[in-house]
């Protein structure tokens, strides 16, 4: 599975929206985007993912670039409990590819 | 969305003893299960794939007779560590992957071993 790369850290203003970037310039042209987030001591919670459409849910919304080389996730009004760890995974989305492999992540501080 | 379990949420075990932790599916048949697992400040390291019916395959570095998994049903999957030592102390997190349909991963709310 292709590598990412994502900041470290980010903090956002309560109510105001949440961009989170995402490099993945290895991408292949049958692998996903996946985007997951953890909550201290909570195990990591699906948010959304996409091939190379923009995507949108109740969560958030995750606008791929046109070559897939980069993405970002927005959370549209950030709370205090989007405060967690975001990870981008790129994976390929069949039986064999499911292991999902975590880098760093980025680390999201929501402040009042 | 689907629903995976995990218990215990927190243990305490002393060195030298076995524990074991269970992760189950819900909601749905889980073919496959993986186990992670997390020190702190650290993003989640993948141990073993676990298949139902058949032996578990285990990631570079992870010794199988020390982290013994079994996949005996296709809603239950158990992780044992033998001998546990203070340096085992982590996060626990298990995964399952719903086989009858969107192939998606749903993930355990993780165990907190702590070996004293």
């Amino acid at each position: 599975d292709a590598k990412t790369t994502q900041p470290t850290s980010m903090d956002c203003a309560e109510g105001r929206a949440a961009n989170l970037p995402c490099n993945h310039s290895t991408i292949s042209g049958n692998e996903y985007v996946y985007w997951y987030r953890q909550i201290h001591s909570q195990g990591p919670q699906y948010i959304i993912h996409g091939l190379k459409n923009n995507e949108t849910n109740e969560m958030a919304s995750l606008i791929i670039t046109e070559d897939r080389k980069s993405s970002t996730l927005i959370l549209p009004h950030a709370t205090l409990r989007d405060t967690a760890v975001y990870y981008c995974i790129v994976r390929v989305n069949n039986n064999a590819g499911n292991m999902l492999t975590f880098g760093g992540g980025t680390r999201l501080m929501v402040k009042p | 969305g689907a629903v995976v379990s995990q218990h215990p949420s927190r243990v305490i075990c002393k060195s030298g003893t076995s524990v074991k932790i269970e992760c189950r599916s819900l909601d749905f048949q889980a073919t496959t299960m993986f186990w992670y697992r997390q020190f702190p400040k650290q993003s989640l390291m993948l141990m073993a794939t676990s298949n139902e019916g058949s032996k578990a395959t285990y990631e570079q570095g992870v010794e199988k007779d020390k982290f013994l998994i079994n996949h005996a049903s296709l809603t239950l999957s158990t992780l044992t560590v033998t001998s546990a030592h203070p340096e085992d102390s982590s996060f626990y997190i298990c995964s399952a992957r719903d086989g009858g349909g969107s192939l998606e991963q749903y993930f355990g709310p993780g165990t907190r071993l702590t070996v004293t």
